[in-house]
């Protein structure tokens, strides 16, 4: 069975990047989107951006500035960077997958990142 | 981009049924039928319950439903469980090759 597994640094300075990384295991990661969601702490969840295991992707219009969203098909890895964070980008941070159907199926645990100083 | 609109509570009783709303747009909800909903138990990372407005994937149980009217989508649970206590969110494809959430509705089983 596919199974997601998040992983980077749980504390990000004021205007660093972000750096998240997406592990796929148990199945491959071509013919799949592979998205990236955040939840603030007590909050809903909030679609960040998609890749396409080809390598073309799509960001959130309010996020589409600060984003970039990249694969690596050999080592089964979907990578996330999020430029210029404030405390506002605090949140638990999601790998999922998705088909054609845009149905979010399968999820990693998630990771918490904390922006401060 | 604001998000779909969706009611912050709803309860019900055990063994009753429950809808939960989804408001969007045109560019959303409105004009495609790529609707999903997600349970969140708390500390929980989302399970998918439905997709393409109305489909179950495997292993869902059928007490759950889906369906669209204009620009709003509904989940239906029948028969409440204790354990379908949990939040709820929408998610839609929205024109331009993007998604957008509901703000999410906290299900409470009285």
């Amino acid at each position: 069975q596919v199974q997601l597994q998040e992983s980077g640094p749980g504390l990000v300075k004021p205007s660093e990047t972000l750096s998240l990384t997406c592990t796929v295991s148990g199945g491959s990661i071509k013919n799949y989107y592979w998205n990236w969601i955040r939840q603030p702490p007590g909050k809903g969840l909030e679609w960040i951006g998609y890749i396409y295991y080809s390598g073309s992707a799509n960001y959130s219009p309010s996020l589409k500035s600060r984003v970039t969203i990249s694969v690596d098909t050999p080592k089964n890895q979907v990578s996330l960077k999020l430029s210029s964070v404030t405390a506002a980008d605090t949140a638990v941070y999601y790998c999922a997958r998705s088909g054609r159907d845009d149905a979010l199926d399968i999820w990693g645990q998630g990771t918490m990142v904390t922006v401060s100083s | 981009q604001s998000a779909l609109t969706q009611p912050a509570s709803v309860s019900g009783s055990p063994g009753q049924s429950i809808t939960i709303s989804c408001t969007g747009t045109s560019s959303d909800v409105g004009n495609y039928n790529l609707v999903s909903w997600y349970q969140q138990h708390p500390g929980k990372a989302p399970k998918l319950m439905i997709y393409e407005v109305s489909k179950r994937p495997s292993g869902v149980s059928n007490r759950f439903s889906g369906s669209k009217s204009g620009n709003t989508a509904s989940l239906t649970i029948s028969g409440l469980q204790a354990e379908d206590e949990a939040a709820y969110y929408c998610c839609s494809y929205v024109r331009g090759s993007t998604l957008l959430f509901g703000g999410g509705t906290k299900l409470t089983v009285l």
